[in-house]
């Protein structure tokens, strides 16, 4: 168990540009998420794939998002024309499917985007 | 009304005090409970999660749950300066995302 692993950890952009983020979960994982969180918040939930299917989008996830899971392993994360409110960490979270959805979710550490 | 509410604090303690964090949920038909600890910068750390009413011990930590009042608490027994940290309650209504609250602070101090 190696663990969720996000890359990159940190990404500066300028304002317009667009990113893309990954994240390659807990191999028995099956199910991954992806959270943002801002500064004193706590984190909020975007979207979750079981498998290679994106089941649940969050109102959050504006038409600027879009995220995918080709192969149901790893998942990216792209922003496109980014804005200065899209500065925030942005969470890759895994569970295990033994549970369904009472599992615990087990996070990444996180790509911290900053938009200038 | 929010989904998880939780006293953002800080909420201070001496060495080798019980810390008690507090949590609320707003609803009724929520089923499993999470508490994380998040480190300055860092991603959140699964520390106990809870299905049913009453208390799961791991260690230095107690979970307490009581649906009826819609209430969970997380209990930190000896506290010591490393657990300082912000502690996020989380609640799993059914569906496939967990509700965090915003934290708690905790200072343990020296």
């Amino acid at each position: 168990d190696t663990g969720v692993s996000q890359d990159p950890r940190h990404k500066i952009t300028k304002r317009g540009q667009n990113v893309t983020f990954r994240c390659d979960p807990i191999s028995e994982h099956n199910r991954l998420y992806w959270y943002r969180q801002t500064l004193g918040q706590g984190p909020e939930f975007l979207t979750y794939f079981q498998n290679e299917a994106q089941l649940e989008k969050s109102r959050l996830l504006s038409d600027r998002f879009s995220a995918e899971r080709p192969k149901g392993s790893f998942s990216t994360l792209e922003i496109q024309r980014t804005e200065q409110g899209d500065s925030a960490m942005y969470l890759c979270a895994s569970s295990d499917p033994g549970q369904g959805g009472n599992s615990p979710l087990h996070f990444g550490n996180g790509t911290r985007l900053t938009v200038t | 009304q929010k989904e998880v509410e939780q006293n953002s604090g800080p909420l201070s303690v001496p060495e080798g005090a019980i810390a008690s964090l507090n949590c609320t949920y707003s609803d009724r038909g929520s089923q499993s409970f999470f508490w994380y600890r998040q480190y300055s910068g860092k991603s959140p750390e699964l520390i106990m999660f809870i299905y049913s009413n009453g208390d799961k011990e791991d260690g230095r930590f107690t979970a307490q749950l009581n649906k009826a009042s819609q209430y969970v608490s997380l209990l930190i027994r000896d506290s010591q300066p490393s657990d300082s940290a912000t502690y996020l309650c989380a609640v799993n209504k059914g569906a496939n995302n967990l509700f965090f609250g915003t934290g708690t602070r905790l200072t343990v101090i020296p």
